[in-house]
Order: structure tokens, then sequence, then C-alpha cells
């Protein structure tokens, strides 16, 4: 079984750009896709990345996801950084043992 | 449009039972993959259960032995009945529709607040 490890808080300026890494403990990070979720307070959470770089529809395109082999981690990049960006961010993947995991998510604060 | 409506929770003391209900519009339980997923107060999003299509159940090794994920086909109605809660078991709890392995949760609900204390 793996974890996902992510930052516990980053902070950054409006129009700023922040990048949250998400690290696999065990296990390589490409054999199964990496989604992100954004969580704000009292709400559920929603999807910003699918697919470890895929975009739902009305995510703006200031969200990017990649996947960096050589530190079996993925990352969520925020560009243009918005007060309405703040908020928590979770990671997610899938254990072929039929688990989902989550990260330990991430506080964006845009001060 | 899609929709998923908790409901069941509530206060209940340790070593009880709670059965946990979602239920869906604008799509067929039975033809999507379904979870539960938990968030304790102030604490980060954790897997607890998910059927699949096929009617196969996975649930975390925290919850393993206690809950139980099951489906209403005719009620489109998602369930979670938790037996032997502990105090670790408080969080809220929210149902999620998934579109597979490897995939993402597309769609929640607002999720329903377990509380387990004496």
């Amino acid at each position: 079984n793996f974890m996902l490890t992510q930052p516990h808080s980053v902070s950054e300026s409006p129009g700023k750009t922040v990048t949250i890494s998400c690290t696999r403990s065990s296990g390589n990070i490409l054999s199964n896709y990496v989604q992100w979720y954004q969580q704000r307070p009292g709400s559920a959470p929603t999807t910003v990345m699918y697919e470890d770089h895929q975009r739902p529809s009305g995510v703006p395109d200031r969200f990017s996801g990649s996947i960096d082999s050589s530190s079996n981690s993925a990352s969520l990049t925020i560009s243009g950084l918005k007060t309405e960006d703040e908020a928590d961010y979770y990671c997610q993947s899938y254990d072929k043992t039929n688990r989902w995991v989550f990260g330990g998510g991430t506080k964006l604060t845009v001060l | 449009e899609v929709q998923l409506v908790e409901s069941g929770g509530g206060l209940i003391q340790p070593g009880g039972s709670l059965r946990l209900s979602c239920t869906a519009s604008g799509f067929s339980v039975g033809s999507k993959f379904m979870a539960w997923v938990r968030q304790a107060p102030g604490k980060g999003l954790e897997w607890v259960s998910v059927i699949y299509i096929d009617g196969s159940t996975y649930h975390a090794d925290s919850v393993k032995g206690r809950f139980t994920i099951s489906r209403d086909n005719y009620k489109n109605t998602l369930y979670l009945q938790m037996n032997s809660l502990r105090v670790e078991d408080t969080a809220v709890y929210y149902c999620a529709k998934n579109l597979g392995p490897g995939s993402h949760f597309d769609y929640w609900g607002r999720g329903t607040l377990v509380t387990v204390s004496s």
C-alpha cells in the first residue's frame, strides 16, 4: 500500500504562481492517474484536475497538472493566483488492490 | 442534472450502529462506481468504501469488518451500514460518484455528519 504526501501549507501573493506537490511513497507514480480536488470551507470537494493533467470544463486554464517520474510525484500548478483560489487541495490516486488513496491535503493561502 | 443527497447522520454512542443513505438523481447508481469518503473534523479526506458496477465491494482497512456498502437500484440509493462505531469514526461522510478505477470522483453530495460520542 502506498501513501501520497503533500506539503501541509503553501502561500503566495495574488498574480503569482504556486505549485503543490504530491509524492507517492512506493510504486510508480505513472502506474495510476492522479486527480486533484479543491475544497473550500464548508463545501464538498470539486475536481480541478483529473487523469494527471486533464481539466474539467469550467476550471480555468490557470490550473495545470503534471507528473515527474524522477521524483515519483505529481504537481498542481496555479498561475495568476486569485483570492478565490484560496482553499484546501487534495491529490488522489488509485491502488490496484481496489483502494482509493488521498493525500493529506495542502492549505493554499493567497495573501 | 446529477445530484447526490446524503442522510442518516447524527449522534451515536460508541459501539452503536447507523445506516447512511445517499439518494441519487440524474443517473442510475447501479450503472456507476459509487463510494463513500469521509472527513474527520479539521482533517483530510479518507476513502471509506466503494461498490463497483458488477456489485463488488471494497472497504478501507480502518472500517473493514464493521462497515458495509450496498445499493438499491430500484430506489436509486446508496447505503453505508456502520456497525461497532468508534469515536474515531466521527466525520462528515460524503457520497461520491466515480468514473471507475483510476479515475476521479466527478460528483459529490454535501455530506452528512456522524458524531460518535458518549
